[in-house]
């Protein structure tokens, strides 16, 4: 049961570059997102897809691109990095959103120098 | 504001010595709250959803309850392998805007043999 991927699992940056953090799930399901999470702070969410072709900003979509193709990716592209860039980011995935129970990846940590 | 507030922040506990970890929440729209727990290095794994006051859920040692201001994560007789960071995330169903997850900043727990 291969769940919620995520690769890479480190990354590391520097200021003004550009990447993609991949992320893909094998559960059909319709509802994916991404969170970053910060020493001090709880997961904030950066963007979500509610189904292929569906995307909307969370609470932090600044510097962040998404799309979503397919049901089963959920790409995150950061631009041009900035060292506030410099967390770690959460893959999740669940049937119908926030009312149910996440299915969470492993994570990337990125670091922006 | 919505806040999620969880206490204590870290929790050193000896083998086998119970505690209860505190979610405490100000939100308007309350839909329901999840429990994840989040080992080192790897994505929240989820444990508990509860939707209202008096519902009470039991894993293993640990038991998650509600009160219409917070909520308990009491554990019972602990392991080593109960260390982790603990978090709490409330749903909301804010008027006029779409449902949301509301992350607590985590708990963690040592829990030493």
């Amino acid at each position: 049961n291969a769940g919620v991927t995520q690769t890479p699992k480190f990354q590391v940056l520097k200021t003004g570059q550009s990447m993609t953090l991949q992320c893909a799930q094998d559960m059909n399901h319709e509802y994916m997102s991404w969170y970053r999470q910060d020493p001090g702070m709880g997961l904030r969410l950066i963007h979500y897809s509610v189904g292929a072709g569906i995307t909307d900003q969370g609470e932090v979509p600044n510097g962040y691109n998404v799309s979503r193709s397919t049901t089963e990716d959920f790409p995150l592209r950061l631009l041009s990095a900035a060292p506030s860039q410099t967390s770690v980011y959460f893959c999740a995935s669940n049937r119908q959103g926030a009312g149910e129970k996440l299915f969470f990846g492993s994570g990337t940590q990125l670091s922006v120098l | 504001e919505d806040q999620v507030t969880q206490s204590p922040e870290a929790l050193r506990l000896q083998e086998g010595e119970s505690s209860s970890l505190n979610c405490s929440y100000t939100v308007s729209g309350l839909r329901g709250l999840f429990w994840y727990r989040q080992d080192p290095g790897k994505g929240p794994e989820f444990l508990f959803t509860l939707y209202s006051a008096g519902e009470e859920k039991e894993k293993e040692r640990l038991k998650a309850t509600l009160t219409k201001k917070e909520s308990f994560l009491h554990i019972t007789a602990p392991k080593p392998e109960d260390s982790a960071t603990y978090l709490c995330a409330v749903q909301l169903s804010p008027q006029g805007g779409s449902e949301k997850l509301v992350f607590g900043k985590g708990m963690k727990l040592t829990v030493n043999p």
